[in-house]
C-alpha cells in the first residue's frame, strides 16, 4: 500500500523558517515526481511545487518562489520543503502527493496524498 | 495565468446525476484530472486523463473533456458523494499546475 506521511508542521512566527518532511513508502520513490501542494483553512488547494524523479526538473508555484526549496533523498525514500521568509499567507494544511510519472510537469497528476502537516504562520 | 472556474456548489437528489463543470480557454486541449475532497480528509483522484478512473473509483465517476469546458459526471449520486471536488490541469505556458475553484456537492 502506497503511503505518504507528512510531518514538519507547527506555528511559527512571520519571517522565520520551517522544514517539511514527507516519508514515502509502498512505492518504488525514485520512479515518480513528487509534488507539495497546500490547502489554506476554508480554501482551495494550490500546488506549491514539484521535482522530478531525480531531482533535475524543478518547479515552484510563483507565490513561493524564492523562498520555498524542494528536495528529495532517494536513498531515504523522502522529500522535503524547505520554507524560508514565511508569511501569513502561507498558513495552510501542506499535502504531499505523488506524481503520475517521473517528471514533475506534463500531464501529470497527484496520486495519492498524505494526510497533510499544518503550517500556521503568526506572531 | 491559467484560470479554471467551476460553480461553487451543485445539489442533487440520491441516484439522480451531478454534472461538474470546469471551464478553462481551450481546456479540451490539456489532459484534466479530478479530485474528491471529504471534510476533514485528504483529495483523493477520482478522474485522470480526462476520462481514466483509477482502480477502486466506481463506475459511476466518468469524465468528458472538449471545447472549453471539462465536465466530471456522478451518475446515481449517493449520500457518500458528498464532497468537494476540484479539477486540475498542467499549464504548459507557466510551467505549473492548476486547481480548479472547487465546487460542493450537495445530496439532497
Amino acid at each position: 500500500e502506497v503511503q505518504l506521511v507528512e510531518s514538519g508542521g507547527g506555528l511559527v512566527q512571520p519571517g522565520r523558517s520551517l522544514r517539511l518532511s514527507c516519508a514515502a513508502s509502498g512505492f518504488t520513490f525514485d520512479d515518480y515526481a513528487m509534488h507539495w501542494v497546500r490547502q489554506a483553512p476554508g480554501k482551495g488547494l494550490e500546488w506549491v511545487s514539484g521535482i522530478s524523479w531525480n531531482s533535475g526538473s524543478i518547479g515552484y508555484a510563483d507565490s513561493v518562489k524564492g523562498r520555498f526549496t524542494i528536495s528529495r533523498d532517494n536513498a531515504k525514500n523522502s522529500l522535503y520543503l524547505q520554507m524560508n521568509s514565511l508569511r501569513a499567507e502561507d498558513t495552510a494544511l501542506y499535502y504531499c502527493a505523488k506524481g503520475g510519472s517521473n517528471d514533475y510537469g506534463g500531464h501529470n497528476w497527484f496520486d495519492p496524498w498524505g494526510q497533510g502537516t499544518l503550517v500556521t504562520v503568526s506572531s | 495565468s491559467y484560470v479554471l472556474t467551476q460553480p461553487p456548489s451543485v445539489s442533487v437528489a440520491p441516484g439522480q446525476t451531478a454534472r461538474i463543470t470546469c471551464g478553462g480557454n481551450n481546456i479540451g486541449s490539456k489532459s484534466v484530472h479530478w479530485y474528491q475532497q471529504k471534510p476533514g480528509q485528504a483529495p483523493v483522484l477520482v478522474v485522470y486523463d480526462d476520462s481514466d478512473r483509477p482502480s477502486g473509483i466506481p463506475e459511476r465517476f466518468s469524465g468528458s473533456n472538449s471545447g472549453n469546458t471539462a465536465t466530471l459526471t456522478i451518475s446515481r449520486v449517493e449520500a457518500g458523494d458528498e464532497a468537494d471536488y476540484y479539477c486540475q490541469v498542467w499549464d504548459s505556458s507557466s510551467d505549473h499546475y492548476v486547481f480548479g475553484t472547487g465546487t460542493k456537492v450537495t445530496v439532497l
